[in-house]
């Protein structure tokens, strides 16, 4: 199994460019989301999905679409870049097992915009 | 929504000593409570985690404890080693969010030789 997998590692954007960021799972796990992680500021949840077809809103949702239409791929939308989506994005996926929730985390993309 | 606060934000400890990290949560619903480590450059990994209905949870040399009253837990790291240097975060989820975690701003741990 490759896990979770994320494409690109890096990109750089120019403000107002549009973007999309790959997530893939080959674990056949039910949950998905997306996390930025800022220096000092954590991993904070942007969004994420409980299955095919059915998204929601994390903490910091504004500037981003995501869609899910197979369990499969979690793909994340940037509408138009702006510095302050600078950041290491991380795609993980999780499934249920006795009431506990493991996350596995893709490698992560680092986005720079300028 | 939950609010997760961790502290200490950087630790040094020697090597063989012990390390704890403390976080404390803010909804008293939230039940699943997972600890990850972050090597540099690298993807947060799963080391430890616990459910609410459980006090503490021990993996070798690596503890977790839940005080559910004053909604805090707890990472203990004994013996520590070198290769215990990293970043870690706690995490808290509410029920029927399986996939929503909240994470604490996290803990830079060095150990010294």
């Amino acid at each position: 199994n490759a896990g979770v997998t994320q494409t690109p590692k890096f990109q750089v954007l120019k403000t107002g460019q549009s973007m999309t960021l790959q997530c893939a799972q080959d674990m056949n796990h039910e949950y998905m989301s997306w996390y930025r992680q800022d220096p000092g500021m954590g991993l904070r949840l942007i969004h994420y999905s409980v299955g095919a077809g059915i998204t929601d809103q994390g903490e910091v949702p504004n500037g981003y679409n995501v869609s899910r239409s197979t369990t499969e791929d979690f793909p994340l939308r940037l509408l138009s870049a702006a510095p302050s989506q600078t950041s290491v994005y991380f795609c993980a996926s999780s499934y249920q097992y006795r009431g506990t929730y493991e996350q596995y985390f893709g490698p992560g993309t680092r986005l720079t915009v300028t | 929504g939950e609010n997760v606060e961790q502290h200490p934000s950087t630790l040094s400890v020697q090597e063989g000593d012990s390390a704890v990290i403390k976080c404390t949560y803010s909804d008293s619903a939230s039940n699943y409570f997972p600890w990850y480590k972050q090597e540099l450059g690298k993807r947060p990994q799963l080391i430890i985690d616990i459910r609410s209905n459980v006090g503490e949870k021990k993996d070798q040399r690596i503890a977790v404890t839940l005080n559910k009253t004053a909604k805090h837990f707890s990472l203990h790291i004994t013996e520590t080693q070198p290769e215990d240097s990293a970043v870690y975060f706690c995490a808290a989820s509410t029920p029927g969010t399986a996939s929503k975690l909240t994470f604490g701003t996290g803990t830079r741990l060095q150990v010294t030789l």
